[in-house]
């Protein structure tokens, strides 16, 4: 079936540090491919998605391009704020009424 | 405007009880999911509902579970004979027909 793998974490940066987390994934057919995030208390999140190979979705500075010869989306950002601290959460979608599936989510925690 | 909301957003309940979880979704959403969420985990896919019709029940994980929308707005997820291995977040989804998933906050279900 449908699976998905996430980097493990946590995944302890400074501020203002590069940020990589990859994820790969298996699905037939065609997926959407969707980053969701947690803050602390808080509920999941939409961060950022994209529809097609080759297209990159893009917020709150953070990217990942799909790539569909690989079947990676890997999540990055140029300079993590200590506010990013929170877990990411990589979901292809199923099924004709797009289900998701999720990693088993990647923590980050950005110090000062 | 108003989010997906959920109640209890806490339960704790002894082995062998019944519990329903309730959610609200977004006014106007026909898709509704609802997912577990093991802790340390990724949410994992239980149900869907289109309207009031639940289209897909493929990851409920036992005949314990039960889901209906009767109307097709509220739904409320059942768990007959509460086992420990049931304690988890219960979340809970909405969307248009193929557009972007809004989750609400979860109930946390402990099962002493």
């Amino acid at each position: 079936g449908d699976s998905v793998t996430q980097m493990e974490g946590p995944v302890t940066l400074s501020e203002e540090a590069f940020l990589t987390i990859n994820c790969t994934y298996t699905a037939t057919g065609y997926p959407s491919l969707f980053w969701y995030v947690q803050y602390p208390g808080e509920g999941l999140q939409l961060l950022l998605k994209a529809t097609k190979a080759d297209d990159k979705g893009s917020n709150k500075g953070f990217e990942a391009t799909y790539r569909k010869e690989t079947t990676s989306f890997h999540l990055e950002k140029g300079s993590v704020q200590v506010s990013d601290s929170a877990v990411y959460f990589c979901a292809p979608n199923s099924g004709g009424y797009n289900k998701l599936i999720f990693g088993a989510g990647t923590r980050l925690a950005v110090h000062p | 405007g108003a989010g997906v909301s959920q109640s209890p957003r806490y339960k704790v309940a002894k082995r062998g009880q019944d519990v329903a979880l309730r959610c609200d979704p977004i006014s106007g959403h026909v898709s509704l999911f609802w997912y577990q969420q093991a802790l340390g985990q990724g949410p994992e896919f239980l149900t869907y509902f289109q309207n009031e019709a639940q289209l897909d029940k493929s990851g409920l994980p036992s005949d314990r579970f039960f889901a209906e929308r009767p109307e097709g707005s509220v739904s409320t997820l059942k768990i007959q004979r509460t086992q420990q291995e049931d304690s988890a977040v219960y979340l809970c989804a909405s969307s248009l027909p193929g557009g972007e998933q809004f989750f609400g906050p979860g109930t946390r279900l402990t099962v002493l």
